[in-house]
């Protein structure tokens, strides 16, 4: 079956625009992340969703950052005013079940490269 | 500190080896523990995952975890070539689906 995916692949933009990076998890799966991901390191959390409900928000790293899954499937990562501090890869991942234990393992999207200029 | 610290190599193992990466982990609390792979420009891949003290084995690759001492390790049998990636390890916290990564070991084999 189809994996997580998420679009665009790679988003250039000015500083100061606004961006929406959206991802579509696997079919089924209740759980949606978003990460950032900076070369060299590994994936960084920023927020997660069970369901439609924002579950952890405390990765995001200012207020300039948001995400929503209004209908508990596709999500987007909304990223206000720009800054080129915010160049990254952004990913997301999903995982079939909540909490801690069996089903929680999380399988990624291709990511989206973010560049700000 | 780092939640979840792994040593970041490069770690360079003749082939047909075995290659050991290690990850050790400071919430005593954690539940769930992943291991990634990650070619270089790609997505994590996950290779293995282990919620019970002990060892787990899948094919060439083995988890062992130990609570009591807060450390995962994976170790990778017949290393070939293709195996050289960074590997990432995870930990999940124990109430929540929230998982921490490490910062990744790169894995070298070779020929």
């Amino acid at each position: 079956g189809a994996g997580v995916s998420q679009s665009p692949r790679y988003k250039v933009t000015k500083r100061g625009q606004d961006v929406a990076l959206r991802c579509d998890p696997i079919s089924g799966h209740v759980s949606l992340y978003w990460y950032r991901q900076a070369l060299g390191q590994g994936p960084e959390f920023l927020t997660y969703f069970n369901y439609e409900a924002q579950q952890d928000k405390s990765g995001l790293p200012n207020d300039r950052f948001s995400a929503e899954r209004p209908e508990g499937s596709i999500s987007t990562l909304t990223i206000q005013r720009t800054e080129q501090r915010d160049s990254a890869m952004y990913r997301c991942a999903s995982s079939l079940a909540e909490g801690s234990g069996g089903g929680n393992e999380q399988f990624f999207g291709p990511g989206t490269r973010l560049t700000v200029l | 500190q780092k939640e979840v610290e792994q040593n970041s190599g490069p770690l360079s193992v003749p082939e047909g080896a075995i290659a050991s990466l290690n990850c050790t982990y400071s919430d005593r609390g954690s539940q769930s523990f992943f291991w990634y792979r990650q070619y270089s420009g790609k997505s994590p891949e996950l290779i293995m995952f282990i919620y019970s003290n002990g060892d787990k084995e899948d094919g060439r690759f083995t988890a062992q975890l130990n609570k009591a001492s807060q450390y995962v390790s994976l170790l990778i049998r017949d290393s070939q070539p293709s195996d050289s990636a960074t590997y990432l390890c995870a930990v999940g916290y124990s109430s929540a689906s929230k998982i921490i990564f490490g910062s990744g070991t790169r894995l070298s084999i070779r020929p």
